[in-house]
């Protein structure tokens, strides 16, 4: 069975300063995908990156980034310039791509991330 | 956009009572996901339907059943509730079975007391 492992129950970080928030799964699939969703106190799950497995090239968007490790199943968010409205906890979640896997999210157990002004 | 839509957003029941969360999924999406989120913990899958069939099932009670309807939306239908059941339901819908992203609705907060 696949699981998602976060050590870091809690981070912390100085606004404008960056942020790596770790992340390793266990799987025995090569094909899959990877997220790294924010849920603020408002308990919205909202998206902020997606890493496919075959692509080699990590994923970036704006102030976000991966370091995806494939051969160490270590898939780290790194928070670059970080801002009050970061403050939150991150989830990081696998997605198989085998039909026998469902689509289903397997989550992490959060990180919750605080931003010091 | 129009995005994933649950109701209700708030529920409050007593215990042995029954519940009905439901989910209408983005149009033209053709796959549910289900999961609770229980107090300071990851959301865990409950129950999937791709094509109004169940696709998969994950630590789903045997007192809640889910049923995805002709025109894609989903109920979520928990009996005998108990303390513990308590929690915030998300439902998530994505195009085709494995389609790249799921995206989520804003839940569904049960109370049960």
């Amino acid at each position: 069975a696949q699981t998602v492992t976060q050590s870091q129950p809690e981070m912390s970080v100085q606004e404008a300063e960056t942020v790596t928030l770790s992340c390793t799964y266990d799987t025995s699939e090569s094909d899959y995908y990877l997220f790294w969703y924010k849920q603020p106190p408002s308990r919205q799950m909202i998206l902020v990156i997606r890493q496919e497995a075959y692509k080699q090239q990590n994923a970036t968007e704006n102030r976000f980034s991966v370091n995806f490790q494939k051969a160490a199943k270590s898939f780290s968010l790194k928070i670059s310039d970080s801002q009050l409205g970061d403050a939150a906890m991150y989830f990081c979640a696998y997605r198989g791509r085998s039909y026998n896997q469902g689509g289903k999210l397997i989550f992490g157990q959060g990180t919750e991330l605080s931003v010091k002004p | 956009a129009a995005g994933v839509i649950q109701s209700p957003r708030h529920l409050i029941k007593e215990k042995r009572e029954t519940a009905t969360l439901k989910c209408y999924p983005i149009p033209r999406h053709d796959t549910v996901y289900w999961y609770q989120q229980g107090p300071g913990q990851d959301p865990q899958f409950l129950i999937s339907f791709y094509e109004k069939m169940q696709s998969d099932k994950g630590s789903i009670p045997d007192r809640f059943s889910a049923q995805q309807f002709s025109d894609y939306h989903s109920e979520l239908n928990m009996s005998s509730l108990e303390l513990g059941d308590s929690a915030l339901y998300f439902c998530a819908s994505s195009l085709g079975g494995l389609g790249t992203e799921a995206f989520f609705g804003q839940g569904t907060r049960l109370t049960v007391v």
